[in-house]
């Protein structure tokens, strides 16, 4: 089975600017969650949808923002970006969304804001 | 919120040594689960620990969960160079929140 795929790998934008970042998850899987990484705040959960609807948020504000399709697929948006929104983006994938269901991480985004 | 801290958050060892990683949340966890990722990589699930004071090994690596079900542990025997990493701990929330709260993780170098 193909891995989680994530596009783009690198991204270089300017402050202001939005971006869109996307994620196909392991064939079969309904649930993806993103995950920002940064060195200080190491990983930290942004939102986890699962058969189009989110069913858990994380604590970034309303810029930060996602969505997912009927083939599982999911985007994540962030608008207006700032200097402290660089960082490594994570989309994992998981069967179900369930307390003791294992993510299955892609390679990320990494996304440097300018 | 839960809070889930692990120390060391840095170990440097030379290869042959032995390595523990510790993890403690501030409210008992359901599960818990431990991922390693390669310096450049994404986090690789490792293995999940359900029951109280469980104890699983996968090779060199010996993994527990505590009595109470709040802290565990994760211990290499023997490191070597293939160690290398970062090693994180994940628990789930509580209630209908539960999302995985990731620790900082411990970064293991092994020195050849």
């Amino acid at each position: 089975k193909a891995g989680v795929t994530q596009t783009p790998r690198y991204l270089i934008k300017t402050r202001g600017q939005q971006v869109t970042l996307s994620c196909s998850p392991i064939s079969g899987h309904r649930s993806v969650s993103w995950y920002q990484q940064t060195p200080g705040q190491g990983l930290q959960f942004l939102f986890e949808y699962f058969s189009e609807t989110q069913r858990n948020k994380g604590n970034f504000p309303g810029r930060f923002s996602g969505r997912q399709f009927s083939n599982s697929r999911s985007e994540m948006n962030v608008s207006t970006l700032e200097l402290g929104d660089s960082a490594l983006y994570l989309c994992a994938s998981s069967l179900t969304s369930g307390r003791a269901d294992t993510q299955y991480f892609g390679p990320g985004t990494r996304l440097t804001v300018l | 919120g839960q809070q889930v801290m692990q120390i060391p958050q840095y170990q440097h060892v030379q290869e042959g040594e032995d390595f523990t990683t510790y993890c403690n949340s501030s409210t008992t966890l359901s599960n818990i689960q431990w991922y390693k990722q390669r310096p450049g990589g994404h986090p690789v699930f490792l293995i999940q620990l359900v029951k109280s004071g469980e104890v699983k090994k996968q090779k060199r690596l010996t993994f527990q969960f505590g009595e109470a079900k709040k802290n565990s542990s994760l211990h290499i025997t023997a490191t070597q160079t293939t160690d290398v990493g970062t090693y994180f701990c994940a628990g789930p929330g509580g209630g209908s929140n539960y999302k995985l709260t990731f620790g900082k993780g411990t970064l293991l170098t092994v020195n050849p």
